[in-house]
């Protein structure tokens, strides 16, 4: 059975580092095949992409938050990690993780957790 | 970047009506369009991978056609339980896009 489960603050602070962890079971971050990807969703919003990290460990990011962003993952702890730095109330969303076969569809996802940034 | 575009962003539906969405890509992604269903306070779920492929256990009600920039989402009999924002989004190429979500609403 494949889950994700994503954990971290549910409150920062305007220009913290946001540091979030998706722990995943059922399939390993190691298989040639596997990736994870890190989705955000501002309330009453659209779907927003913003990193990849393949199983050989290259990694991707969305082109307006790059300078933002870092994606690694510990296949030890099965855990992906996103850190985001300089945090901004408008970045307040619902942050995902979800796993993509070959760069593909994301086939599951995690339950989501809501991140507020305010002072 | 390539944009994805869907029509229309909100649709109002009586059940057993038939629903058409349509995403439309800024440049050819083959067929590398994936659809998503989601339910209010809810992750979203995997409907249709690859333009025209079910996810497994998805209901047969839900199909997906179209290749290079034009892609069509159909519920054939709408269901009350179908009432959810749905999304396309491509892995044609990097960084990854979807597009703004479609609404459907059950009258």
């Amino acid at each position: 059975q494949v889950t994700l489960k994503e954990s971290g603050p549910v409150l920062v602070k305007p220009t913290e580092t946001l540091t979030l962890t998706c722990t995943v079971s059922g399939f390993s971050l190691s298989n040639a095949r596997m990736g994870v990807s890190w989705i955000r969703q501002p309330p009453g919003k659209a779907l927003e992409w913003l990193a990849h990290i393949f199983s050989n460990d290259e990694k991707s990011y969305s082109t307006s938050l790059k300078s933002r962003l870092t994606i690694s993952k510990d296949t030890s702890k099965s855990q992906v990690v996103l850190t985001m730095t300089n945090m901004d109330p408008v970045d307040t969303a619902t942050y995902y993780c979800a796993r993509s076969p070959r760069w593909g569809p994301f086939d599951y996802w995690g339950q989501g957790t809501l991140v507020t940034v305010s002072s | 970047e390539i944009v994805l575009t869907q029509s229309p962003d909100f649709q109002s539906v009586t059940p057993k009506e038939k629903v058409t969405i349509t995403c439309r890509a800024s440049q050819s992604i083959g067929s590398s369009l994936h659809w998503y269903q989601q339910k209010p306070d809810q992750s979203p779920k995997l409907l249709i991978k690859y333009a025209s492929q079910s996810f497994s256990g998805v209901p047969s009600r839900f199909s997906g056609s179209g290749s290079g920039t034009d892609f069509t989402l159909t519920i054939n009999s709408l269901e009350a339980e179908d009432a959810a924002t749905y999304y396309c989004h491509q892995s044609s190429s990097l960084p990854g896009t979807f597009g703004q979500g479609t609404k459907v609403e059950i009258k």
